[in-house]
């Protein structure tokens, strides 16, 4: 169904260690969202792009996280000082046109200990 | 509050029989997609709805704005039609963001 290829599948990192996963999206989808998947099935918006540009990105986002959709790279979601309840299912997705049907990832499965 | 109620939360089928889940929106949903998550993680995009309804092999969706709500039936459940089930919403507020349901974890048995 989807082609969106996210990477590491997991990643274990120790608290305060910077924390770094990729995306590429679906072939030709210039808009790029991450979300966030706790434990508890709760999804949050961290930030989009339309190419390389910054659509919206939430505070969480603007403080610990950086991303980045660079042109003819994958994009990438980084968090600089991990925290354990930065633990989750980061998701990447991608469309043709905003938020109109996404396809997802498999998800980069972040474990901080 | 929760932007969107999906219930039941759990549900377990027979193979063959049929149920349906629904979503409640406290938002002004203009758009709703209903995604299938597998035990690995991968969502599958199921449907995306304006409001209306869609049919897809052994599933239909419909979508309500006036009303708020959302439905996804499941005919002739399958074994692998297991996994959670989210709905999400796109809102006049902010088209930027999907506003996920808890999801309905589904399980199929023979």
């Amino acid at each position: 169904n989807s082609k969106v290829i996210q990477t590491p599948r997991y990643l274990v990192k120790g608290q305060g260690q910077k924390a770094k996963m990729r995306c590429i999206p679906e072939k030709g989808h210039p808009v790029v969202f991450w979300y966030q998947q706790n434990k508890n099935n709760e999804f949050k918006f961290l930030i989009n792009f339309q190419n390389q540009e910054v659509l919206q990105q939430i505070d969480m986002t603007e403080k610990r996280f950086s991303a980045e959709c660079p042109s003819n790279s994958p994009c990438s979601l980084e968090i600089q000082s991990s925290e354990a309840g930065d633990s989750a299912l980061y998701l990447c997705a991608s469309s043709l046109l905003g938020n109109e049907r996404l396809f997802f990832g498999h998800g980069t499965k972040l474990s901080v200990l | 509050g929760d932007k969107v109620k999906q219930s039941p939360s759990a549900l377990s089928l027979q193979e063959g029989t049929n149920s349906a889940l629904r979503c409640n929106f406290s938002i002004a949903a203009t758009t709703v997609q209903w995604f299938l998550q597998n035990p690995r993680g991968s969502l599958m995009n199921l449907f995306y709805l304006v409001p209306g309804t869609k049919e897809n092999g052994r599933l239909k969706s419909a979508f309500d704005s006036k009303e708020s709500y959302s439905t996804l039936h499941i005919r002739d459940a399958q074994l692998e039609d297991s996994g959670t089930y989210f709905c999400a919403a796109e809102a006049m507020s902010n088209y930027n963001v999907l506003y996920f349901g808890s999801g309905t974890k589904l399980t199929v048995e023979p």
